[in-house]
Parts: structure tokens; sequence; C-alpha cells
């Protein structure tokens, strides 16, 4: 039972490096998504994906990029990490492509740091 | 656009005592809502959710919330608390519609503190 799986769990960068999150799921679900959670702010959204090969701007899109190339498979890219995107990524998917939208089911997390 | 609020970032309850979250939705047109709930150091897990048919929503582990449209609210409620409740609860919101972002909009989340 995989459901959603994150790749890596951990990530120490430094200023200006950049990388790439995997997330990877096994439910045969429509969408995909990447929130990031910051203490007191709750989970918001950086991009959504309702089907393989499209991809939408959340709320926090900048600084990042995404692919969906793949239905199972959704990466959240960095291209020069910043401070201000220290945080915990989750990755997130979906059965339902629109609204309304039913349960999604969640990764347990990348923690990322940059220094 | 819709938007949930949450009121109170931490609640803490003693064991066996009446759990009560609090969420309040913005939203034009009919919602749906949810309840999700997050361990220490895990993802999140569902815990119930309104889809616009039964206004009480039971869930998993004695939880429950009931959809008031008249006070937009959905508060999350459990009558006697366990130490095993201890987490953070988030609520969500989907719009009914296909408006807006075809993505849920979370709360800022309540951390939940049972003490023995």
């Amino acid at each position: 039972n995989a459901g959603v799986t994150q790749t890596p769990k951990f990530q120490v960068l430094k200023t200006g490096q950049s990388m790439t999150l995997q997330c990877a799921q096994d439910m045969n679900h429509n969408s995909m998504y990447w929130y990031r959670q910051d203490p007191g702010m709750g989970l918001r959204l950086i991009y959504y994906s309702a089907s393989e090969g499209t991809t939408d701007k959340g709320e926090v899109p900048d600084g990042y990029n995404v692919s969906r190339l793949k239905k199972q498979n959704f990466l959240l890219g960095l291209e020069s990490a910043a401070p201000s995107q220290t945080s915990v990524y989750f990755c997130a998917s979906s059965y339902l492509s629109s609204s309304p939208l039913g349960e999604l089911f969640f990764g347990e997390g990348s923690r990322l740091t940059v220094l | 656009a819709q938007s949930v609020t949450q009121l109170g970032s931490h609640v803490s309850v003693s064991e066996g005592a009446l759990v009560l979250l609090r969420c309040n939705y913005s939203s034009s047109v009919p919602p749906y809502l949810f309840w999700y709930v997050q361990y220490p150091n895990q993802g999140l897990q569902l815990l119930l959710k309104y889809t616009s048919a039964a206004t009480l929503v039971k869930g998993i582990n004695g939880f429950e919330a009931e959809f008031k449209k008249s006070e937009t609210s959905f508060h999350l409620t459990k009558p006697s608390a366990h130490m095993s409740d201890a987490a953070e609860y988030f609520c969500a919101v989907s719009p009914f519609r296909g408006t807006g972002r075809r993505a849920l909009t979370f709360g800022s989340g309540t951390r939940l503190q049972v003490q023995p």
C-alpha cells in the first residue's frame, strides 16, 4: 500500500543550489498537488496538475517549477534555492480533477532546509 | 475565492473532556468541507468530509462535525478527548461548482494538546 511517495524526505541546500522533489502515486489519480507547510500558515498551494501534461499555479508559485510528464509522477523543482523556501513540502493526489473535489491523499512530506 | 478560518491556533483540553475545534468558511457557493488530522512528522489524513448531504458528519476516531450554513461554520467535536488525539487539525474547503482553483484551500491549523 504505497499510496503517495515523496523523495527525498530530508534535504539541506545552500542558497542558490537547485534540486527536485519527486512525488509518485500508485492510485491512478488524475490530480496531483504540491503544498508547502509553514508554522502558523497552514498548507499553501504551490502548483497543481489536473491531468497528465497540464499544470497550474497555486497561491505561492514564485521560485518553483513543476512537471507532470507521467500520470503517476509530479516533480517540484527549485532552480535557485532561497532561505525563504525552507519548509515542509507535501505532495497530494486526488482521483477527481474538477470541482467539487474529493479527498486528497498525502505523502509523508519532504523537509527542506536552505542555508 | 473560497477560504476557511480556524479560530485558535492552540487548544488544550483534559483527557475525557469535550474537544471543540472551530472552522468558519467563506464561499460564494455551497462548498465541500473537510477536516484533516496531522500527527507529528506525518502527512495529513482525512477525518471527515461534508458533501452537501447530511449536515452532521461523522468521521474516524469518534470525531464529528456539523455544517451550519446560517453561521458559515463547520466545527469539529469529540465528546471525550483521548491522549492519542493530540495532533494538528486542519479545516479545508473545495468549491461546489467548477469555479476558481481546482484545489483544496486549507486553514492555518489548530494544534490540540490533551492533558492527562
